[in-house]
């Protein structure tokens, strides 16, 4: 049983570029949710996506978005990349009830140069 | 808002110390709460939780008691091994009404023989 896929696992970018980053969830999982991880830092939230809309936003600028796939799978958006952008971005799925646990794929890291 | 502190790392113990990670938590109410580990190179997995005061989440011999009354959620665990080495995060989340999860900034865990 697979769990959260997240590709690519490194990427590199320089400063002003667009980034788009994809994440397939758990098997039986509908809700994905992303995160930034900077370095020595616990996650933040930056969204979450079901039924295809995105239902929850954490405190980051619109130059982050997302979609969510009829099969449940999400990319992440960037744009105007900044060097403060750098980060491992995690993406993280559940099952649709609140309580459910979140399961985390490995991440992808960003580096902006 | 609502935010959750761990005790600073990093924390070096030897093989069978036991070991203690302190959190506690700032909300209004009584959040569900969580423990991830994240080892080197890999996303997050959860090591345990509890969805109410009083509740004891347990798993490979870690454990952590919901204390509402302190708003804490320490780890433990009476013997660490070297493959317990890793980052360890306290998070909060809501039953209903927020999707996010709250980490703290974790708490990085080595081990030697």
């Amino acid at each position: 049983d697979a769990g959260v896929t997240q590709s690519p696992t490194h990427l590199i970018k320089t400063r002003g570029q667009q980034v788009t980053l994809r994440c397939s969830p758990k098997s039986g999982h509908d809700t994905v949710s992303w995160y930034q991880q900077a370095l020595g830092q616990g996650p933040q939230f930056i969204f979450q996506y079901y039924e295809e809309e995105e239902r929850q936003r954490g405190n980051f600028p619109d130059r982050f978005s997302g979609h969510q796939f009829p099969n449940y799978s999400s990319e992440l958006n960037v744009n105007a990349l900044l060097l403060g952008d750098s980060a491992l971005y995690l993406c993280a799925s559940s099952y649709t009830g609140d309580v459910q646990p979140q399961h985390f794929g490995d991440g992808t890291r960003l580096s902006i140069l | 808002g609502d935010s959750v502190t761990q005790m600073e790392g990093p924390v070096t113990l030897s093989e069978e110390a036991f070991l203690t990670i302190n959190c506690t938590y700032t909300a209004t109410g009584y959040p569900s709460l969580f423990w991830y580990v994240q080892y080197p190179g890999e996303g997050l997995q959860l090591l345990l939780k509890a969805t109410k005061a009083d509740d004891k989440g347990s798993n490979k011999g870690f454990e952590a008691t919901y204390r509402k009354e302190t708003t804490s959620f320490h780890l433990e665990k009476g013997s660490v091994q070297v493959s317990d080495s890793a980052v360890y995060f306290c998070a909060l989340k809501w039953a209903t009404g927020s999707y996010q999860l709250t980490f703290g900034k974790g708490t990085k865990l080595s081990v030697i023989p």
